[in-house]
């Protein structure tokens, strides 16, 4: 079955220190990835994508992910955080045999001053 | 560009009663979704529309929910009648097409079944 994990429910991260969000996938074919944050009572944002080429992908606010095909993994990283990086942040992975947008169960990132 | 609109933003019933959410995609943004989220818990895709056509309700309760996209444009998600595991934060979504195109979510509807 295809899925995504996100294996932590919440990360802490002093403010000015880089964080990272991880994210592994399970799709079949060559996989689309995707970041998505959400603040408090809004709907989903996207931050970026992955779709081939370069494996470090730059997006949104600063944020990068990198994509390691061996270990099946797109994790979301940023040089320094910032307490307004404090939000759920959501991976998906959208299978490009079928087109089926899986998405992971979201991690808390908390971001303290 | 306009964002995705969606009304009420949240909404109180009591079980059994019925409820309708409205939304209005960006123009131009062929696909259209619907998305259940339980807190804690990531989206679930209820329904997915092409242009007016249906491409996925594999995880629609059909015997509860309805969904319709008139025209092509916006859209309604009905809940007929609601149970109390209906509350939940229902998300629409559009994207222009089915492919590697980002979703863009608007707000989204809170319900509450009491």
């Amino acid at each position: 079955a295809q899925s995504v994990a996100q294996p932590e429910d919440q990360v802490n991260v002093a403010e000015g220190n880089p964080l990272t969000v991880k994210c592994t996938y399970s799709v079949s074919g060559n996989p689309y990835l995707f970041w998505y944050v959400q603040y408090p009572n809004r709907g989903l944002q996207f931050l970026l994508k992955y779709i081939t080429g370069d494996n470090l992908v730059k997006g949104s606010y600063g944020f990068e992910a990198e994509f390691n095909k061996s270990q099946t993994s797109f994790h979301l990283k940023k040089p320094s955080a910032l307490v307004s990086d404090s939000a759920l942040y959501f991976c998906a992975a959208l299978s490009s045999s079928n087109y089926q947008l899986i998405w992971g169960a979201g991690t808390k990132l908390i971001i303290k001053p | 560009e306009a964002g995705v609109a969606q009304s009420p933003r949240y909404k109180i019933i009591e079980k059994r009663q019925s409820v309708a959410f409205w939304c209005n995609p960006i123009s131009g943004h062929a696909t259209l979704y619907w998305y259940q989220q339980i807190l804690g818990q990531g989206p679930k895709l209820l329904i997915q529309f092409q242009n007016n056509g249906v491409v996925d309700d594999s995880q629609l309760p059909k015997d509860r929910f309805s969904a319709e996209r008139l025209k092509g444009v916006d859209s309604t998600l009905k809940i007929q009648p609601a149970k109390l595991e209906d509350s939940a934060v229902y998300l629409c979504a559009s994207s222009l097409d089915t492919g590697d195109s980002p979703l863009h979510f608007g707000n989204g509807t809170r319900l509450t079944v009491t």
